[in-house]
């Protein structure tokens, strides 16, 4: 159990457009979700945390009128990078977690996004 | 100084060695404790989770928590070439209802034929 899946598992898009990621957990209900990038060799960098029907809370740093996030339902969220630009070429992941607040993170198999 | 250190290695081992893993935190209040594996140009699998201090085992794996030293470790047995990978310890608080975690640097492993 516990799987997590991610759309498109890579894009790419020309300079100024946006781009939507969605986040689904299949098999249970995630109250909670996870929004990271990765770049290369590096470790993750949480950028948001959001919860069901709640707006998003976002990491120091990390500019939420470009990184919109939307966690419509117990089982999807988006992540939708509004006015791309290539410097925000990079892997993104999401994570969902269950209701139990004991329970840890099971992670999404990651979004290539390129920007031209 | 961050809150969980690990080392980013590359660590080459041979098939069949075992693989030593660790990471040092800092802050007490972390109660929950997860190793992950990363393939390259994949998100982090679960490998393991563990809120004791102890040894946990699962198959080859076996997850160790101190926290009187505030380490963990992580012992992959019979090392195999599939092993090859980034393994990243994360660990979150008690009282972080959101679960949100800190992660090590993610220490490369190849493990060579």
């Amino acid at each position: 159990g516990a799987v997590v899946s991610q759309h498109p598992s890579w894009v790419i898009c020309k300079s100024g457009t946006s781009v939507k990621i969605e986040c689904r957990s299949l098999d249970f209900q995630a109250t909670t979700m996870f929004w990271y990038r990765q770049f290369p060799k590096q470790s993750l960098m949480l950028m948001a945390t959001s919860n069901e029907g709640s707006k998003a809370t976002y990491e120091q740093g990390v500019e939420k009128d470009k990184f919109l996030i939307n966690h419509a339902s117990l089982t999807l969220s988006t992540l939708t990078v509004t006015s791309a630009h290539p410097e925000d070429s990079s892997f993104y992941i999401c994570s969902a977690r269950r209701q139990a607040s004991t329970d840890t993170q099971y992670f999404g198999p990651g979004t290539r996004l390129t920007v031209l | 100084q961050k809150e969980v250190e690990q080392d980013p290695g590359p660590l080459s081992v041979p098939e069949g060695a075992i693989v030593s893993l660790n990471c040092t935190y800092s802050n007490s209040a972390f109660q929950y404790f997860m190793w992950y594996r990363q393939y390259s140009r994949k998100g982090p699998e679960l490998l393991m989770y563990t809120y004791s201090s102890g040894n946990k085992e699962d198959g080859r794996f076996t997850a160790q928590v101190d926290k009187s030293s505030k380490y963990i470790s992580l012992f992959i047995r019979d090392s195999q070439p599939s092993d090859s990978a980034t393994y990243l310890c994360a660990i979150h608080e008690a009282t972080d209802s959101w679960g949100k975690l800190q992660f090590g640097a993610g220490t490369q492993v190849v493990v060579t034929p």
